[in-house]
């Protein structure tokens, strides 16, 4: 039983185009994140997203934008996409209320040519 | 605003030795820190956090608010040991801050 799923694992597409990872988790959790981890291991968090309010780090570019269709899932979507856009993105839940465990999906990795 | 500093990119010690993976931190609130692990074509995952004063694996790290660090201890590195370490601040939303990470690399 995966916890947090993220497809896909291998995603490799052109500047300019627009792409979408999903993510889903089966915990029952409120609150769902984005991180982005680029080639030096950096890890820097995106989104934070609950049913009821969705925190974005004003360092992410506005071509990038979550969207939920329900608790269970955050997808991102990115436009027009860059070079710079290129790491592993990951997808995280957690149940606010239980503490701050953050459970993590396996990662997408993205290589923008 | 906050910010988690690991000043060690990389840790490379023998099996049997002790290890520190160094973590300070700076935040206006109370912390609540944490250490994941991201073992070799696995997922982060939740090594230990410092309300729960556990160890796990057998390690441990203690909260410093007048050093305002968190380091990550082990008396005796085993090969499986091997991995990526984050430290991590909790802030505004839930969001995890990460430090930039050590590589450990344990030795036989």
């Amino acid at each position: 039983d995966t916890a947090v799923s993220q497809t896909p694992k291998y995603l490799v597409t052109q500047m300019g185009n627009d792409k979408s990872i999903k993510c889903e988790q089966n915990l029952g959790h409120d609150t769902m994140y984005w991180y982005k981890q680029d080639s030096k291991k950096f890890l820097k968090i995106m989104f934070s997203y609950n049913n009821k309010e969705l925190i974005i780090n004003e360092t992410v570019p506005n071509r990038f934008s979550p969207k939920s269709p329900d608790k269970a899932h955050l997808n991102l979507h990115i436009n027009s996409l860059e070079l710079g856009d290129s790491a592993v993105y990951f997808c995280a839940s957690s149940q606010v209320a239980r503490g701050h465990e953050q459970y993590f999906g396996p990662g997408t990795r993205l290589t923008v040519t | 605003a906050q910010r988690v500093t690991q000043p060690e990119k990389l840790l490379s010690v023998f099996k049997g030795a002790p290890v520190e993976l160094k973590c300070n931190y700076s935040y206006s609130g109370s912390p609540e820190l944490f250490w994941y692990v991201q073992y070799s074509r696995q997922r982060l995952q939740l090594l230990l956090r410092h309300i729960s004063r556990e160890s796990i694996k057998g390690f441990t790290a203690d909260l410093n608010k007048g050093e305002t660090s968190f380091h990550l201890k082990k008396p005796f590195a085993q090969e499986e040991d091997s991995a990526m370490y984050y430290c991590a601040l909790v802030g505004a939303g839930n969001m995890l801050t990460f430090g930039g990470g050590t590589r450990l690399m344990v030795k036989p």
